[in-house]
């Protein structure tokens, strides 16, 4: 089965904090994704990476970071919090090439105060 | 850029009865994916579609993919309680990355 593991499920921070939130796959997928989901907008598309040390941004990469050092995982950084970071966030991991199937981990609800 | 929309947003409907959902893309799409995600829960891949007009079953889910390859649509027969969830269309421009549908969320009344 692959699995992909998120650090936290619930993760509550205060403005102007630096959030790490980590994402790993054991499938040995070269792609990782990290996506937010927000009600009525479905999930947006943060930063991509397609190999170690690569990465892309996506729709949405004002505001945050990434970090891929190791092909198994992937980490989003939010290096100051806001208030309207408040959402769920989705690591997703595929095969091969663009457009294969995705499996997501778990999600990390984030709460910024 | 590209826009994935999908409709209805909400559907509800008394257990037995179909369901269906649409995904209509601005740009032409080399595949199309559907996923389920159950309240609480995180997506999960359904399917995928590649060829214009491919239609393909999985026991009481039907899914079809347009002729231009830019629409979508799954239907579910004889709706149950377990099939209560989000139902999201992934559409993959050529050479792009996913482009996630707002989703439909089902609702099913014993």
């Amino acid at each position: 089965d692959v699995k992909v593991t998120q650090s936290s499920r619930y993760l509550v921070k205060r403005t102007g904090e630096k959030v790490f939130l980590e994402c790993v796959q054991d499938m040995d997928h070269e792609n990782m994704f990290w996506y937010r989901q927000d009600p009525g907008l479905g999930l947006r598309l943060i930063y991509f990476s397609y190999d170690v040390k690569m990465k892309e941004k996506g729709d949405i990469p004002e505001g945050y970071s990434v970090s891929r050092e190791k092909k198994e995982r992937f980490s989003l950084i939010l290096e100051s919090a806001s208030t309207n970071q408040t959402s769920m966030y989705l690591c997703a991991s595929s095969l091969g090439r663009r457009g294969n199937e995705q499996f997501f981990g778990p999600g990390t609800r984030l709460t910024v105060l | 850029g590209q826009q994935v929309m999908q409709i209805p947003q909400y559907q509800h409907v008394q257990e037995g009865e179909d369901f269906t959902t649409y995904c209509n893309s601005s740009t032409t799409l080399s595949n199309i994916q559907w996923y389920k995600q159950r309240p609480g829960g995180h997506p999960v891949f359904l399917i995928q579609l590649v060829k214009s007009g491919e239609v393909k079953k999985q026991k009481r889910l039907t899914f079809q993919f347009g002729e231009a390859k830019k629409n979508s649509s799954l239907h579910i027969t004889a709706t149950q309680t377990t099939d209560v969830g989000t139902y999201f269309c992934a559409g993959v421009p050529y050479g792009q990355n996913f482009v996630f549908g707002p989703g439909t969320r089902l609702s099913v009344l014993p």
